[in-house]
């Protein structure tokens, strides 16, 4: 199974809500690192945080780390329809060495309605 | 500073054929990645390179797939005899370091189609 598991898988929403999406991995990791991609495009990076984290902040975005229950969050305040996209976790494992390859998830896809 | 550029960003190539991707890093990154995403799916890592050598390959397929970043010039991945499953849009990301923190920034994706 995935290291990186998001949910829900789909989420819908109407502009000026908050959304929330989460997400849980397996292994310990250094650090979790968020990321949109718009539909038929490449990947953003939003928002890394490290392993001894617990929260952080960018914008409309706030992340929350917790290591004990191995999950992140991701909120994004006062959505846009412009936020409409899909958000991926990725990971990367300690175990991972030098080659520091992210694991992702399979994503939320976030519609934010006007 | 450009970003990680991808060419072609579409491909279309019938079964048998083989398949080129080119990927040029941002400038002053060193390490190169490469990512397949299936329709619906997350990405998942093929393989990681830096100049001139590949550091690890463990998500690419053994037969069939070879990526290559040289010296000068941009990494390629290349896909021999594709077949209908390897349809899928490809994505390459380059990293400055290896810092347990670093950054991997993403191109825009080659979509492949095989016909």
């Amino acid at each position: 199974s995935q290291q990186g598991e998001e949910d829900p898988q789909a989420l819908s929403i109407q502009e000026g809500e908050n959304a929330t999406m989460n997400c849980s991995y397996k292994t310990s990791i250094n650090n979790l690192q968020w990321y949109r991609q718009n539909s038929g495009r490449g990947l953003v990076h939003l928002i890394l945080i490290r392993s001894n984290e617990r929260e952080k902040h960018s914008g409309r975005l706030r992340v929350t780390l917790d290591t004990s229950k191995k999950s992140s969050s991701l909120l994004i305040t006062a959505s846009r329809a412009a936020d409409t996209a899909s958000y991926f976790c990725a990971t990367v494992p300690i175990s991972s060495g030098s080659a520091r390859q992210l694991t992702f998830g399979s994503g939320t896809q976030l519609t934010v309605l006007p | 500073n450009a970003g990680v550029m991808q060419n072609p960003r579409h491909l279309v190539r019938r079964r048998g054929q083989e398949a080129r991707l080119r990927c040029s890093p941002m400038k002053g990154h060193s390490h190169v990645y490469w990512y397949r995403q299936l329709p619906e799916e997350g990405l998942k890592f093929m393989v990681y390179l830096q100049k001139e050598n590949i550091i690890d390959e463990s998500g690419m397929p053994k037969e069939r797939f070879s990526a290559e970043f040289p010296k000068e010039g941009p990494s390629i991945l290349r896909i021999q005899q594709v077949v209908r499953g390897d349809s899928a849009a490809y994505f390459c990301a380059s990293s400055r370091t290896t810092g347990s923190q670093e950054t991997q920034y993403f191109g825009p994706g080659t979509r492949l189609l095989v016909l």
